[in-house]
């Protein structure tokens, strides 16, 4: 069973850092391109970056709101994707899920869901 | 302002057939597929359909997708209770770099 598990949301004021972390099982995570997804509160759903498989060549793609500030990366050591979350401005606040993606052309979608982990930026 | 275009409420009686629209460009619908999400409330979104009109394992046979151009629809048929929740429409967009886009989700009351 593929299991998503995100941490490291909190409460932090702007300007500040934070780093999500999400713990992937089920599935080899090594071979998998992974993103991020954030959900305002009150919301809909917007997309902020990923980052592909090694074998792909790892690279990494961002949102124009939070390119710059946000570093996705990946340790597939440890079955583990990070989001590191600098400068962070008050409508950074959200629930951020990790997803895991499936991109074989045409077809392309996020799949797996993490529960989500809420990060609020407030002074 | 989300990049794709869907009605913030749609709704329906048990039993009904509700359908939900998502409006995009050729950019991201025009030349991509189509995947529909579910939020139930309080919980993260799950992949409903893919690929345009393909359902993942488990997903009854009563949710449906189609595409036509730059616009796709997502169709619940013999509404249930259980179906109440917030809907999205995502599609890869080609333009800059390429990202992912959605729709602003559609908040589904079953009367």
């Amino acid at each position: 069973e593929v299991q998503l598990v995100e941490s490291g949301g909190g409460l932090v004021k702007p300007g500040g850092s934070l780093r999500l972390s999400c713990a992937a099982s089920g599935f080899t995570f090594s071979n998998a391109w992974m993103s991020w997804v954030r959900q305002a509160p009150g919301k809909g759903l917007e997309w902020v970056g990923r980052i592909k498989s090694k074998t792909d060549g790892g690279t990494t793609d961002y949102a124009a709101p939070v390119k710059g500030r946000f570093t996705i990366s990946r340790d597939d050591s440890k079955n583990t994707l990070y989001l590191q979350m600098n400068s962070l401005k008050t409508e950074d606040t959200a629930v951020y899920y990790c997803t895991t993606e499936l991109s074989v052309w045409p077809i392309a979608y996020l799949d797996y869901w993490g529960q989500g982990t809420l990060v609020t930026v407030s002074s | 302002q989300s990049v794709l275009t869907q009605p913030p409420s749609a709704s329906g009686t048990p039993g009904q057939r509700v359908t939900i629209s998502c409006s995009g460009s050729s950019s991201n619908i025009g030349s991509n597929t189509v995947n529909w999400y579910q939020q139930l409330p309080g919980t993260a979104p799950k992949l409903l359909i893919y690929s345009n009109n393909q359902r993942p394992s488990g997903v009854p046979d009563r949710f449906s997708g189609s595409k036509s151009g730059t616009s796709a629809s997502l169709a619940i048929s013999g509404l249930q209770s259980e179906d109440e929740a917030d809907y999205y429409c995502a599609a890869w967009d080609d333009s800059l770099n390429g990202f992912w886009v959605f729709g602003g989700g559609t908040k589904l009351t079953v009367l």
